[in-house]
């Protein structure tokens, strides 16, 4: 069946810019996870929405980042005035929810820019 | 805070070698620990997820093992083959949740032919 999916693949913006980046999790997965992976810090997990609980947003690293998950389905993580530490693969991951179910499945990413 | 350390972060072998990734992890506390493949310029693929009470787990060639109190896991890959060549990732839970994973910076591994 269909994976998670994530648009654009690639984005290259100014500085100063804002951003959105789009992930379509797995249908039927009830939890989506953001992580960002940058040269030199691996991997960060960002935010993570279950279902219509209120989303962990520990991992955001400033209040220029934000998500959102409608319909609780598809999730659009925006970047306000994007500075160049922003440059990174940005990754989304979806997980179904049940007992055991604790693999996440990920999507391709989006690689952002910032010039 | 949970950190994950990975080793050797780089690691070429001749192809048919067997090879061993290690990953550690500073809290103990975990739920399961997953291992990934992650190819240039794509996402993570899942290859296995060891529950807490397992000690391993296995899928073709490949079979990782858990040893929680040591804080220690190992993914051992046999018959090695070119098309292994990826980088290798190590999570865990972090922060007293089943969800929020911390990972490793990962073992970029070339299997030579």
């Amino acid at each position: 069946g269909a994976g998670v999916s994530q648009s654009p693949s690639n984005k290259v913006t100014e500085k100063g810019k804002d951003v959105e980046l789009r992930c379509d999790p797995i249908s039927g997965h009830t939890a989506l996870y953001w992580y960002r992976q940058s040269l030199g810090q691996g991997l960060e997990f960002l935010i993570y929405f279950q279902g219509n609980s209120a989303p962990d947003k520990s991992g955001l690293p400033s209040d220029r980042f934000s998500a959102e998950r409608t319909g609780g389905s598809v999730s659009t993580l925006t970047i306000q005035r994007t500075q160049q530490e922003d440059s990174a693969v940005y990754l989304c991951a979806s997980r179904p929810t049940g007992t055991g179910a604790y693999e996440q499945y990920f999507g391709p990413g989006t690689r952002l820019t910032v010039t | 805070k949970q950190e994950v350390t990975q080793i050797p972060a780089a690691l070429s072998v001749p192809e048919g070698e067997n090879l061993v990734l290690n990953c550690s992890f500073t809290d103990s506390a975990i739920y399961n620990l997953q291992w990934f493949r992650q190819d240039p310029g794509k996402g993570l693929t899942s290859l296995l997820l060891i529950q807490s009470s397992q000690r391993e787990q296995t899928s073709g060639r490949l079979n990782a093992s858990l040893d929680k109190s040591s804080g220690r896991s190992t993914l051992y890959i046999a018959a090695s083959q070119p098309g292994d060549s990826a980088t290798y990732l190590c999570a865990v839970p972090s922060g007293g949740s089943n969800y929020k994973l911390t990972f490793g910076k990962g073992t970029l591994l070339t299997v030579n032919p």
